[in-house]
């Protein structure tokens, strides 16, 4: 089954506010994360990644946080703008030299002008 | 950049046919991998290939299955479709993890 969950299935945020994203893993053995943007019509497109030795990393606008402790990942979206509005989806390597992602179901994220 | 095609954006075809979804990648990625995505289900793993002519299944590969004959080119085949195949059709490849993926296949099965 899923080991891959999210807290909220969509999220509605002001522009210019920022947004948080949530998702729940049951694997502690997974060592590496990614955050998937999907706009409509569109694949998935990378966003940010990090490794299970990390607990914070820093993109353009956005920061992955990793909680081993309570298996939680989130993606904050500082400044939230109106291409931000799409679906948002976390996936996870569950073991250590194999390539499959195991994927979340996805977070709708609506910027609200 | 990575450029991942899949040959068709729509498809309509009918129950019992034979189709075939095409995936082709430019960056010379060993791994390739065949997902389908319905609402509330997220992306779930049909079949996926590190090495040409190598092939192994996913969480759902029933009703599937796949050709890898050049590295590049990684086929996913509806022996016959049901209507239950409706669904979108994502291709994706890799290096190692971060996987890249096409613009997806709208596939209805009337």
């Amino acid at each position: 089954g899923e080991s891959v969950g999210l807290h909220l299935p969509t999220l509605s945020v002001q522009e210019g506010d920022n947004s948080i994203i949530n998702c729940a893993y049951s694997n502690s053995a997974s060592d590496y994360f990614i955050w998937y943007k999907q706009e409509s019509g569109k694949g998935p497109q990378f966003i940010i990644d990090i490794r299970s030795n990390m607990d914070k990393r820093q993109g353009q606008r956005v920061t992955v946080l990793l909680n081993k402790t309570v298996k939680h990942l989130s993606l904050q979206i500082a400044a939230t703008q109106p291409g931000d509005s799409a679906v948002y989806f976390c996936a996870e390597n569950m073991r250590a030299g194999s390539y499959q992602l195991t994927f979340g179901k996805g977070t709708k994220l609506s910027v609200i002008p | 950049d990575v450029k991942v095609t899949q040959s068709s954006r729509y498809l309509v075809k009918r129950t019992g046919e034979k189709v075939f979804l095409e995936c082709v990648q430019d960056m010379d990625h060993e791994n390739m991998f065949w997902y389908r995505q319905d609402p509330g289900l997220g992306l779930r793993l049909i079949y996926f290939s590190y090495d040409v002519k190598m092939k192994e299944k996913g969480d759902i590969p029933e009703g599937y299955s796949v050709s890898r004959e050049k590295k590049e080119r990684f086929s996913l085949i509806l022996e016959s479709a049901s209507t239950n195949q409706t669904s979108m059709y994502l291709c994706a490849s890799s290096l190692r993890t971060e996987a890249f993926f096409g613009q997806g296949t709208r596939l209805t099965v009337v």
